[in-house]
């Protein structure tokens, strides 16, 4: 297996634009979460799908960002419009419950100018 | 609410010398998972280590090995015979059950330099 898949690695956009993240989990694995890392924060839980159903978005900072798992094979990130607080390495993790194993993607890293 | 402490924002360590870095968390729970990821340069977050909390042997991974003591709520990674690729930023983590699923609460992290 490949492993949680990400991208793009880099993303630079101007704000105001849309930008969106893409996430090709585990196969099989049945949880998909996104988390957002900085500096000030650390590793936040913005969503987490089961079964490809948003199960909590109570993470999610604003209106502007949504987030789709249309099927088991991926998911999206959006962020409408993009603000350049926004920047931040955004992580795609899956997770397999049977063995406690949670996998993470390389992330993509966001700067808004 | 959950929560994971690392105390120490950075570390260093000599090559081939011991470190220990730090992690407390809070929970009511009995039963939970416990671990530490490494995050290189690359970005990649690695699982290094995990304990089960019923568990009362301390995990160890080749040069890993964590001090968990649980009434205390403490779970402490050493590394021994540190190598230069250790250099990284470890995460503690505390997996939490919430609505029938479980989900990663980290630390802040603590960023180890390795010196030649």
């Amino acid at each position: 297996d490949a492993g949680v898949i990400q991208s793009p690695r880099h993303e630079v956009t101007e704000m105001g634009q849309e930008v969106t993240l893409r996430c090709k989990p585990i196969s099989g694995h049945d949880y998909l979460f996104w988390y957002r890392q900085t500096m000030m924060r650390g590793l936040e839980l913005l969503i987490y799908f089961n079964n490809n159903v948003p199960i909590d978005d109570s993470g999610m900072p604003e209106d502007r960002f949504s987030a789709k798992m249309p099927n088991a094979s991926f998911s999206t990130l959006k962020i409408q419009p993009s603000e350049p607080r926004d920047s931040a390495v955004y992580f795609c993790a899956s997770y397999e419950p049977e063995t406690y194993g949670y996998t993470f993607g390389s992330g993509t890293r966001l700067t808004v100018v | 609410a959950q929560t994971v402490t690392q105390s120490q924002p950075e570390m260093s360590v000599q090559e081939a010398e011991t470190v220990t870095l730090s992690c407390t968390y809070d929970t009511s729970e009995s039963d939970y998972y416990l671990f530490w990821y490494k995050q290189p340069p690359s970005r990649q977050m690695i699982l290094v280590i995990r304990q089960e909390a019923y568990k009362q042997q301390n995990a160890t991974e080749n040069r890993f090995s964590v001090n968990f003591q649980k009434a205390a709520k403490s779970f402490s990674l050493k590394i021994s015979d540190s190598q230069l690729g250790d250099a990284a930023m470890y995460f503690c983590a505390y997996l939490v059950e919430e609505g029938g699923s479980e989900k990663l609460v980290f630390g802040k992290g603590t960023k180890l330099t390795v010196n030649p």
